[in-house]
């Protein structure tokens, strides 16, 4: 299953902005948008955003995501300790007919 | 509350089967599509498989596609991944997700499954 691609690691200082970018093709990020996700160590996922910029009611509004063509972007405003975790980005993909995952970008907070 | 656990997960030889479940709560689970991704050791996310909410539709990734079963048992708010002729790079650790319409809005905490010799 082709994936999407994701930098491997953002390094930003303390309330700073980063903006994490994942790069799909028309059948995937293109399609509907792509879904972002934060994982902490030990932990299972967590959804920040869907299908572009839908975010839990739960989620801070520092987290915002977007889309231009075939690439989606996710940016986090006033950087924090406890953004440092690995982020995903995943689309569903029309042709493959599934889900596709970026390799995750580590970031980290300076 | 929503609340997915997952169980059934341990060490098996390689070419062997095992059973996962996944027991949801606090949500009509009969109303969800639902999911399976999972992750090996110090690796990525990588998506295995998704079922409807009726449990007439069922799409795999290709890594898993003829060896893998999802399944769903709506009367007992359950999910299944039947996993059969289980190889190495199967080693991961297995999270059930809830899926449409908010796709991976809720993941349990996973269960290990190490395929080794």
């Amino acid at each position: 299953q082709a994936g999407l691609t994701q930098p491997p690691s953002v390094s930003k200082g303390l309330r700073q902005t980063a903006t994490l970018t994942c790069t799909g093709n028309i059948n995937n990020v293109g399609y509907q948008g792509a879904a972002w996700l934060q994982q902490h160590q030990g932990h299972p996922p967590k959804l920040l955003s869907y299908r572009n910029n839908n975010r839990p009611s739960e989620i801070s509004g520092r987290f915002s995501a977007s889309r231009s063509g075939n690439t989606a972007s996710l940016t986090i405003t006033g950087l924090q300790p406890e953004d440092e975790a690995d982020y995903y980005c995943s689309a569903w993909d029309s042709s493959l007919r599934g889900w596709v995952f970026g390799g995750g970008t580590k970031l980290t907070v300076l | 509350q929503v609340h997915l656990v997952e169980s059934g997960g341990g060490v098996v030889q390689p070419g062997r089967s095992l059973r996962l479940s996944c027991a949801a709560s606090g949500f009509t689970f009969s109303s969800y599509a639902m999911q399976w991704v999972r992750q090996a050791p110090g690796k990525g996310l990588e998506w295995v498989a998704v079922i409807s909410f009726d449990g007439n539709k069922e799409y795999y990734a290709d890594s898993v596609k003829g060896r893998f079963t999802i399944s769903r048992d709506n009367s007992k708010n359950t999910l299944y991944l039947q996993m059969n002729s289980l190889r190495i790079e199967d080693t991961a650790v297995y999270y059930c997700a809830r899926e449409d319409p908010t796709p991976f809005d809720y993941w349990g905490q996973g269960t290990l499954v190490t395929v080794s010799s």
